[in-house]
């Protein structure tokens, strides 16, 4: 079993939508949280952080974390075409000072007009 | 702020032929610093990672090694290259947990 487990999509929505990206996790001590959105060919670029459970919000985008469930998820309000990527899930338990982060595999969303 | 410069974008080397790829940090000082490779259609692999100047720890065994000179910056290299060496390479530095990617290199190797 892997680690962190996303499904690949691809994920095809109509502009507007709400979309719901998630990962789950088997390792109970992860406790930081990342979502990273990458285009194609570009580096990922850092969308949300979250430390241990909760929600946060920033824009169209709302990261959750259930720890007991060992389930994260992304949701993007009001989907743009502009949205269309692949999303990465990324967490660490912060045992180390290195940084080091467990990646899902990545979800490919397309925001079609 | 911080930036970090990676180059080049795309490279296409024949089998057997030596790599180096660069990357700098500006903006910060004692970063640490990171490797990964992407495959088509795979997650990230996490290839070396560097806590400090000539301190280089590799997590995957393979054709490819790393060094790290100066504070902010880290290199890349292989001595012959293999088809399996072929993806998309991306340098990254970390602070507070948080990890930030350059924009990567497509390397093909032919």
């Amino acid at each position: 079993q892997k680690e962190v487990e996303q499904d690949p999509g691809p994920l095809s929505v109509p502009e507007g939508a709400i979309v719901s990206l998630n990962c789950t996790y088997s390792n109970s001590a992860f406790q930081y949280f990342m979502w990273y959105r990458q285009y194609s060919r570009k580096g990922p670029e850092l969308l949300m952080y979250t430390y241990s459970s909760g929600n946060k919000e920033d824009g169209r985008f709302t990261a959750q974390v259930d720890k007991s469930s060992k389930y994260i998820s992304l949701f993007i309000r009001d989907s743009q075409p502009s949205d269309s990527a692949t999303y990465l899930c990324a967490m660490s338990d912060g045992s180390s000072n290195t940084g080091k982060l467990i990646f899902g595999q990545g979800t490919t969303l397309q925001v079609k007009p | 702020s911080q930036t970090i410069h990676q180059w080049p974008a795309t490279l296409v080397q024949p089998v057997g032929s030596p790599l180096s790829l660069e990357c700098t940090v500006e903006g910060t000082s004692n970063p640490n610093l990171y490797w990964y490779r992407q495959a088509a259609g795979r997650g990230l692999q996490l290839l070396f990672y560097s806590v400090g100047i000539g301190q280089i720890s590799s997590e995957v065994p393979q054709n490819l090694s790393a060094s790290r000179p100066q504070d902010r910056q880290f290199i890349l290299s292989s001595k012959k290259l293999l088809l399996s060496d072929s993806g998309f390479y991306l340098c990254a530095w970390s602070v507070t947990k948080k990890l930030f990617f350059g924009s990567g290199t497509q390397l093909s190797v032919l």
